[in-house]
């Protein structure tokens, strides 16, 4: 069971908007950056949003983040057959560690 | 550009200790601000955080492998490793390492650098 709570799925069809949830909690998503990862079939995942609404270089402007209290979400415009993934949305804990979402399915119709 | 790679066995038998080497090449594992991280993906299933090293062997561990965990560094060599003891078939995984960089405005951490994973398998 993961610490962050994000729904097992989502779809959408080609040039839809779709908005990705991720709810944490004060000590996490309510205190610290949330971080979302994009992982394609196959490979390892890798940094699509840093710092709740960054983007680091080369990721298309039709991924966007944002954050509100203890909850942050991913919205994808345009939706493209490659945006066909899991997506995980991560942040730090005050604990000391580093907590993850438990990934959504996204599949384009 | 930075490149990670794991190496180690990929069967593992039951009780027995799992362990993993990650090596760094295109920049130094020595470098401020960076941790160097393990994380795990058990078949179709989410990600986990194993734990995260500093150059200096400074570490963080999840709580709830923290018992089963040491990750250690090589700053010779450029590496750090895994090393998961009295493994079950739960610790059937595909491991990754990553670069823990810090956001030093907020001391957090987020993973920017990983390697393409390797798939362990806890088994008789």
């Amino acid at each position: 069971q993961s610490v962050l709570t994000q729904p097992p799925s989502a779809s959408g069809t080609p040039g839809q908007r779709v908005t990705i949830s991720c709810s944490g909690s004060s000590s996490n998503i309510g205190s610290n950056y949330v971080y979302w990862y994009q992982q394609l079939p196959g490979t390892a995942p890798k940094l699509l949003i840093y710092r709740n609404n960054q983007r680091p270089s080369g990721v298309p402007d039709r991924f966007s983040g944002s954050k509100s209290g203890t909850s942050a979400s991913l919205a994808i415009s345009g939706l493209r057959s490659e945006d066909e993934a899991d997506y995980y949305c991560a942040a730090w804990d005050d604990s000391l560690s580093e907590v993850f979402g438990g990934g959504t399915k996204l599949t384009v119709l | 550009q930075l490149q990670l790679q794991e190496s180690g066995p990929g069967l593992v038998k039951p009780s027995e200790t799992l362990s993993l080497t990650c090596t760094v090449s295109g920049g130094s594992i020595s470098s401020s601000s960076y941790y160097w991280g393990w994380i795990r993906q058990p078949p179709g299933k989410g990600l986990e955080w194993i734990g995260s090293i500093y150059y200096s062997g400074s570490t963080y561990y999840n709580p709830s492998l923290k018992s089963r965990v040491t990750i250690s560094v090589d700053t010779s060599k450029n590496q750090f490793s895994l090393k998961l003891s009295s493994v079950t078939a739960a610790d059937t995984a595909v491991y990754y390492c990553a670069r823990h960089s810090v956001d030093v405005d907020t001391a957090t951490y987020y993973f920017d650098y990983w390697g393409q994973g390797t798939l362990v398998t806890v088994s008789s």
